[in-house]
C-alpha cells in the first residue's frame, strides 16, 4: 500500500499567488516526521520543511508553511507568494521512528509558476 | 565542505555492461544511503551505511548490484548486466542524525543519471 499520496501530478499558479499542495500519508507508528522537499531540474533534492507527529503548531519556514491535519493524516505544503524560481517537483516524504533511517517518498508534484 | 558529491552527474551505457557510481559524503556524517528515481516517481530507498557496515537493504536491491563503503568515507555502487530498466537517477545522502527524526542533519547529493542504451 502507498505509504505517501500526492495526487496533483502537476499544479499551476500565478506569480504571486499562494498555493497547496496536497499530501496524505499512512503509517501505523506514533512517532514519525513529515517533510516537503523540492527537486529543480537540476537534480538535487532541497529541503524546505518539516512536521514531527507531536507537534502541535502546524510549521512555518519563511514562505513555506505546512498544514498538518493528523487524524485526517494529511500534511499539505502551502507555498505563499509564488516566484518564477519555485517551479520544481515538490515531494512529500516521511520517516518513522520505528523503520530505520530511509524516507518513503510520495510521487511528487510538478509545480509550474506563470508571469 | 561542499555538501554530498556524486560522480559522474551522467552516464550512458550499453545493456550488459557494468557501471559504478561513486558518493563522497559530508565528512563528518557517519551515515550514507542510496536511493533510485525513475522518471516521474520519488526516490525509493535502496541501501544505508553506518560507517562501513551495510545495515539495510531493500528489495529493490537485486543480486546485479552490490553497494560498499569501505573505509567509511566514500561509497560505490555497482551495477552488473545493466537492463534497460536500470535507467534512472541515483541519489545518494548522508546524515549525521543526533535523533531519528532530526530534519536538518540529512543531506542528499545532485544525483548520477544513468541511461542504459
Amino acid at each position: 500500500a502507498q505509504k505517501i499520496t500526492q495526487t496533483q501530478p502537476g499544479m499551476f499558479v500565478q506569480e504571486k499567488e499562494a498555493v497547496t499542495l496536497d499530501c496524505t500519508y499512512d503509517t501505523s507508528d506514533q512517532s514519525y516526521g513529515l517533510f516537503w522537499y523540492k527537486q529543480p531540474s537540476s537534480g538535487e533534492m532541497i529541503f524546505l520543511i518539516y512536521q514531527g507527529s507531536y507537534d502541535e503548531q502546524n510549521a512555518t519556514e519563511g514562505r513555506y508553511s505546512l498544514n498538518f491535519q493528523k487524524a485526517r493524516k494529511s500534511a499539505n505544503l502551502v507555498i505563499s507568494a509564488s516566484q518564477l524560481g519555485d517551479s520544481a517537483m515538490y515531494f512529500c516524504a516521511m520517516r518513522e521512528r520505528n523503520y530505520g533511517q530511509n524516507f518513503v517518498f510520495g510521487p511528487g508534484t510538478r509545480l509550474s509558476v506563470l508571469p | 565542505d561542499t555538501g554530498v558529491s556524486q560522480d559522474p552527474r551522467h552516464k550512458i551505457t550499453k545493456r550488459g555492461q557494468n557501471v559504478t557510481f561513486r558518493c563522497d559524503p559530508i565528512s563528518e556524517h557517519n551515515r550514507l544511503y542510496w536511493y533510485r528515481q525513475t522518471l516521474g516517481q520519488g526516490p525509493e530507498f535502496l541501501t544505508y551505511f553506518q560507517n562501513e557496515a551495510q545495515l539495510e537493504k531493500s528489495r529493490l536491491l537485486s543480486d546485479r548490484f552490490s553497494a560498499e563503503r569501505p573505509k567509511g568515507s566514500f561509497s560505490t555502487l555497482e551495477i552488473q548486466r545493466t537492463e534497460q530498466g536500470d535507467s534512472a537517477m541515483y541519489l545518494c545522502a548522508s546524515s549525521f542524525t543526533r535523533t531519528a527524526l532530526d530534519p536538518y542533519g540529512y543531506t542528499f547529493g545532485s544525483g548520477t543519471r544513468l541511461t542504459v542504451v
